[in-house]
């Protein structure tokens, strides 16, 4: 089983659409969590990290469940510049306590 | 602003050259990384380092070394290139505090293409 799974997508949907995303991992022990966007030929950038409480940071909702071990996104009146791949990001919190572990990405598109 | 700089967005290299792969950043971070990042594969990490003169190996160090001899520059470098070396990649820093928890900043990539 991959540390970090995600559905890769491509997630085709039209301006102005609600979409979500889910990202599990493996390791119980994870300590921190993140969302990260790379657009394409791009370098990843951090979108937000996840707490446990949950955060929204204006359009984007994140959540953490820790009991079933998955993060989601949650990304509201999509715009076109949202277009991007979103990343699910895990600090696994073994062996090198300074390393995450990337998940391969979800693809987003967002039409006309 | 957090910045890291990766010394070329291109290269194309020889089967059997050796590459030096070049990356400083400007913050003071003390962990920097390397990660190739090839389609369907996502990002994995070579070689990280906590410190001057310390390294550890990634996932995939195999053909690989690094190179940090001063706080700001992590240099990754392909002893002798192949054609499987081809791929995009990218250097990271961070540092870690209860709010940030090793939050990743990354430089702008170099394509790398071996023939």
């Amino acid at each position: 089983r991959k540390e970090v799974e995600q559905d890769p997508g491509p997630f085709n949907v039209p301006e102005g659409a609600t979409v979500a995303f889910n990202c599990t991992y493996s390791n119980s022990a994870s300590q921190s969590f993140f969302w990260y966007r790379q657009d394409c030929r791009k370098e990843p950038k951090l979108l937000m990290s996840v707490y446990s409480s949950g955060n929204e940071d204006g359009r984007f909702t994140a959540q953490l469940n820790r009991a079933s071990q998955y993060i989601s996104l949650l990304i509201r009146d999509s715009k076109l510049s949202d277009s991007a791949t979103y990343l699910c990001v895990v600090n696994p919190a073994t062996g090198g306590g300074n390393k995450l572990t990337f998940g391969t990405g979800t693809q987003l598109k967002v039409e006309l | 602003d957090v910045k890291v700089t990766q010394s070329s967005r291109y290269l194309v290299k020889r089967t059997g050259e050796k590459v030096f792969l070049e990356c400083v950043q400007d913050m003071d971070h003390e962990n920097m990384f390397w990660y190739r990042q090839d389609p369907g594969l996502g990002l994995r990490l070579i070689y990280f380092s906590y410190d001057v003169k310390m390294k550890e190996k990634g996932d995939i160090p195999e053909g690989y070394s690094v190179s940090r001899e001063k706080k700001e520059r992590f240099s990754l470098i392909l002893e002798s290139a192949s054609t499987n070396q081809t791929s995009m990649y990218l250097c990271a820093s961070s540092f870690w505090t209860a709010l940030a928890k090793n939050i990743q900043y990354f430089g702008a990539g170099t394509r790398l293409s071996v023939l």
